[in-house]
């Protein structure tokens, strides 16, 4: 158990509609990051959060959208969502310390665009 | 642009024998490497990481070396156990600090009885 908690665990949706994700980061944790997995590909990063600022942004779609709150939990809002959008999103977390870049993750959320 | 490249998806060692993985990359930025394992419906566990300054880091059965200029590590599993029977991911980041981390496409190791 890494103490990355994330919600829901599947989802299954239409096109057009609109999902929110929702993470938990580890007690203390003050950095998330959001990573999306699709079939065959590698964890692509979406964007991190540290400590209710964005502080850096991937590959992350217009129509992707996510915030972190004050209590650090963080919530990846997906809207017009298409075929392609279905894969497992991860939520990661880090205490960001100097000269260390453990990043741990939770079991993800698969969403499955019907 | 596939800036970290994991070229074998897959790999199968025979139990007690070393398994070795290879990563590639091409991003010269990148300063600080990383491997993740990960079984079916979980999230990637970090594993071992080397920086940069470092050629070698080892963490009991698993060790990482790093040749910068050739832009390539590998991780190296001695003895191979079947709990390491997992995808392992590769990944880098082009600054201590920052977690931004570039992943690769894994690779399925399967471990032989």
């Amino acid at each position: 158990d890494s103490g990355v908690t994330q919600t829901p665990k599947h989802l299954i949706t239409a096109t057009g509609q609109r999902v929110t994700l929702r993470c938990s980061p580890r007690s203390g944790d003050l950095s998330v990051y959001w990573y999306q997995q699709s079939l065959d590909q590698g964890l692509q990063f979406l964007i991190q959060y540290y400590n209710g600022e964005e502080r850096a942004k991937g590959n992350i779609l217009e129509r992707f959208s996510a915030q972190q709150f004050p209590d650090l939990h963080s919530e990846l809002n997906l809207s017009s969502l298409e075929l392609g959008d279905s894969a497992l999103y991860f939520c990661a977390s880090s205490a960001h310390r100097q000269g260390g870049n453990t990043i741990y993750f939770g079991e993800g959320s698969w969403l499955t665009v019907v | 642009d596939q800036q970290v490249k994991q070229n074998s998806p897959s790999l199968s060692v025979q139990e007690g024998r070393i398994s070795i993985l290879n990563c590639d990359y091409t991003n010269s930025m990148f300063d600080y490497f990383l491997w993740y394992k990960k079984y079916p419906a979980e999230g990637p566990t970090f594993l071992i990481s080397i920086s940069s300054i470092k050629d070698k880091n080892e963490d009991g059965r698993f060790t990482v070396f790093l040749n910068k200029s050739a832009k390539h590590l590998s991780l190296h599993i001695v003895p191979s156990q079947p709990g390491d029977s997992a995808v392992y991911f590769c990944a880098a980041s082009a600054e201590r600090g920052n977690e931004k981390l570039t992943f690769g496409t894994g690779t399925r190791l399967t471990i032989i009885p």
